[in-house]
C-alpha cells in the first residue's frame, strides 16, 4: 500500500541531545513537509522540500535540520538548540497542487 | 502574504444539528484549498479539496464546502452532525508557486448527544 511512514511513534529526548525523526514515502511525490503541532496552535511549518537535494525553511526552522538525499526520505533532526521540542511532529508529502498525505505522527517528549 | 484563518477554535453542536466550520484565506494567486480532519494522536485525513473546478465541493462523510472568492471563504458544512464527527478540523491553503501548504489554527468540533 502506498503511503507515508513516520517512525518512531513515540520518542524521548534528554536535555542537550539531538534526535532524528524518520519520514519515508512510497507515493513518488516530489514535495515533502515537516510540521510541528502544539495544542491550540495548529500546524506550523518547519521545513519543506520540493525536490531532491533542495529544501527551504518554514516558519519555525530554528533548532531543526533536514536532508533530502532521496526522493522517498525526508528525515528531521531536532537539535539541542531547540529549547522546547516537546510536540507532535507530522510529515507530509504532496504531488504538485494536489492534497498532501500525512503520516501518523511522532510524539517527542523531553525527559 | 498567504494566510488561513479559522474562526472559532471550539464549536459545539448537538447530534443531528448543522455543522458549520469557518475558514477564510488570503492569497495573491488562485488558491488551492483543503479541509482535513484529525482524530487524537493521528495524522490528518483529507475531507475535501477545491482546485478551481466546481465551487461547491463534496467530500467524505457527508461534508461539503463552498468556495466564495468574493468573501475569500471556504466554509465547511454538514447537514446533520454525528457523534463520530467529533474531532479537530483544519483548513489549508496551497500555494501553486511556492509549494507551501499553510494551515489554519484548527477548530475542535464537539458533538453532544
Amino acid at each position: 500500500d502506498g503511503g507515508i511512514t513516520q517512525s518512531p511513534k513515540y520518542l524521548f529526548r534528554k536535555e542537550g541531545q539531538n534526535v532524528t525523526l524518520s519520514c519515508e514515502q512510497n507515493l513518488n511525490h516530489d514535495a515533502m513537509y515537516w510540521y510541528r503541532q502544539d495544542p491550540g496552535q495548529g500546524l506550523r511549518l518547519i521545513y519543506y522540500s520540493q525536490i531532491v537535494n533542495d529544501f527551504q525553511k518554514g516558519d519555525i526552522a530554528e533548532g531543526y535540520s533536514v536532508s533530502r538525499e532521496k526522493k522517498e526520505s525526508f528525515p528531521l533532526t531536532v537539535t539541542s538548540a531547540q529549547k522546547n521540542p516537546t510536540a507532535f511532529y507530522l510529515c507530509a508529502s504532496r504531488d504538485g497542487n494536489t492534497e498532501a498525505f500525512f503520516g501518523q505522527g511522532t510524539r517527542l517528549t523531553v525527559v | 502574504a498567504q494566510s488561513v484563518t479559522q474562526l472559532g477554535s471550539h464549536v459545539s453542536v448537538s447530534e443531528g444539528a448543522l455543522v458549520l466550520l469557518r475558514c477564510n484565506y488570503s492569497s495573491s494567486v488562485p488558491p488551492y484549498l483543503f479541509w482535513y480532519v484529525q482524530y487524537p494522536n493521528q495524522g490528518l485525513q483529507l475531507l475535501l479539496k477545491y482546485t478551481s473546478a466546481a465551487t461547491l465541493v463534496k467530500g467524505i462523510n457527508g461534508f461539503e464546502a463552498e468556495f466564495k472568492k468574493s468573501e475569500t471563504s471556504f466554509h465547511l458544512t454538514k447537514p446533520s452532525a454525528h457523534m463520530s464527527d467529533a474531532a479537530e478540523y483544519f483548513c489549508a491553503l496551497g500555494s501553486g508557486n511556492t509549494g507551501k501548504l499553510i494551515f489554519g489554527q484548527g477548530t475542535t468540533l464537539q458533538v453532544k448527544p
